[in-house]
């Protein structure tokens, strides 16, 4: 079954670089679909990061674009997160999910369990 | 800067039917921009339940069900079970030449 983990730090300085990778399962990222990242902050809503298809494509989201980096290894069957210049406002639950783009139907069907980033000296 | 706007919070009785409004700040929804629901839990993930307005996953039980009402995307609950409490949020694609998507601020659904 399709299957996403999210793996990386739970604690980052602030000022320095969130990284996190999704490793995925139960499908190839080269079959067409993107990966997604999300994040929400505690007891808040959920935030749209960005997506990236397996060409490589990427859309952002606008509010996070000067700072995100999306990338994917399809050899690995994975995809990454890369937020520069962090600060406690980036404290969030991280979610990876399969984004299918409009092309096949739209929907963001699958996600990672989540991984908390704590943002702290 | 798009806002997607959602009731913040709602209550059902057991039983009842509820419908969740999405509106987008920069007009009317309509189906280009492919509204998602989802439900989520306290302590899980988001769980996928419409996209693309009406169109349910595979796991979205029958009494959940999408639409377009008055300019807005809207998730009906028909039969309302206790099993339903959870948080619910939208999302809509925004085209053009920077694609992205937005989710609503989401609606805290409490059946009692």
């Amino acid at each position: 079954q399709v299957q996403l983990q999210e793996s990386g730090p739970g604690l980052v300085k602030p000022s320095e670089t969130l990284s996190l990778t999704c490793a995925v399962s139960g499908y190839s990222i080269s079959n067409g679909y993107y990966g997604g990242w999300i994040r929400q902050p505690p007891g808040k809503g959920l935030e749209w990061i960005g997506s990236i298809y397996h060409s490589g494509s990427t859309y952002y989201n606008p509010s996070l674009r000067s700072r995100v980096t999306i990338s994917v290894d399809t050899s690995k069957n994975q995809f990454s997160l890369k937020l520069t210049s962090v600060t406690a406002a980036d404290t969030a639950v991280y979610y990876c999910a399969r984004d299918t783009g409009i092309t096949l139907g739209g929907t963001i069907d699958y996600w990672g369990q989540g991984a908390l980033v704590t943002v702290s000296s | 800067q798009t806002v997607v706007t959602q009731e913040p919070s709602l209550t059902v009785s057991p039983g009842g039917t509820v419908t969740l409004t999405c509106a987008s700040s920069t007009g009317a929804v309509t189906s280009d921009y492919y509204p998602n629901w989802f439900q989520q839990k306290p302590g899980q993930a988001p769980r996928a339940l419409i996209y693309s307005t009406s169109n349910k996953q595979s796991w979205t039980p029958a009494r959940f069900s999408g639409s377009l009402l008055g300019g807005k995307a809207a998730l009906t609950l028909s039969g309302v079970q206790p099993e339903d409490e959870a948080d619910y949020y939208c999302l809509l694609h925004y085209g053009g030449a920077q694609p992205h998507l937005v989710f609503g601020g989401g609606t805290k659904l409490t059946v009692l």
